[in-house]
């Protein structure tokens, strides 16, 4: 059985640009949470998928969106990206009390 | 607003110590407490899980309290070993259980052989 899987592991982009990060779930779970990890410090929560809709997000601008697919995959988006935009990226899926992580996407911006 | 602290930000200890990690949060209605490992640029790996009902959990050489009211966490590492070397990280989920995690910025341990 997969654990939580993530694409691509790094990512060099520019200031301004948009990126797009992946990430596909544990079997049989249906919630996809997504989180930002600077260097140094815990993940911060980004927003949570649930049932194809957002469930509930954190203090993060709208330039940070996102989506989750009918087989409970989902992707995220940052427009317009800042050179303090980079990160770990880190998403967990869950069904129920318990999060499971992936081993997250590296995002460099230069 | 919860915050979640963790004390020390850093330790190094000998191989075969006993240790303890802190962990403590604003909020004491949290729904649970979980303890992960991070290796170095790799993801979260979870160590234990404790429901806001219990006091304790354990796992192999690893044991995690829970002291809801005095807003308090522990995890004991009994006979470290360098492959323990990490950081560890806790977090809290609010006791609306709406899968938001809110974590410290953890400890990193380093264990020398």
């Amino acid at each position: 059985d997969a654990g939580v899987t993530q694409s691509p592991t790094h990512l060099i982009k520019t200031r301004g640009q948009q990126v797009t990060l992946r990430c596909s779930p544990k079997s049989g779970h249906d919630t996809v949470s997504w989180y930002q990890q600077a260097l140094g410090q815990g993940p911060q929560f980004i927003f949570q998928y649930y049932e194809e809709e957002e469930r509930q997000r954190g203090n993060f601008p709208d330039r940070f969106s996102g989506h989750q697919f009918p087989n409970y995959s989902s992707e995220l988006n940052v427009n317009a990206l800042l050179l303090g935009d980079s990160a770990l990226y880190l998403c967990a899926s869950s069904v129920g009390f318990e999060q499971y992580f992936g081993p997250g996407t590296r995002l460099t911006v230069t | 607003k919860q915050e979640v602290t963790q004390i020390p930000a850093a330790l190094s200890v000998p191989e075969g110590e006993n240790l303890v990690l802190n962990c403590s949060f604003t909020d004491s209605a949290i729904y649970n407490l979980q303890w992960f490992r991070q290796d170095p640029g790799k993801g979260l790996t979870s160590l234990l899980l404790i429901q806001s009902s219990q006091r304790e959990q354990t796992s192999g050489r690893l044991n995690a309290s829970l002291d809801k009211s005095s807003g308090r966490s522990t995890l004991y590492i009994a006979a470290s070993q360098p492959g323990d070397s990490a950081t560890y990280l806790c977090a809290v989920r609010g006791s609306s259980n709406t899968g938001k995690l809110i974590f410290g910025q953890g400890t990193t341990l380093q264990v020398k052989p």
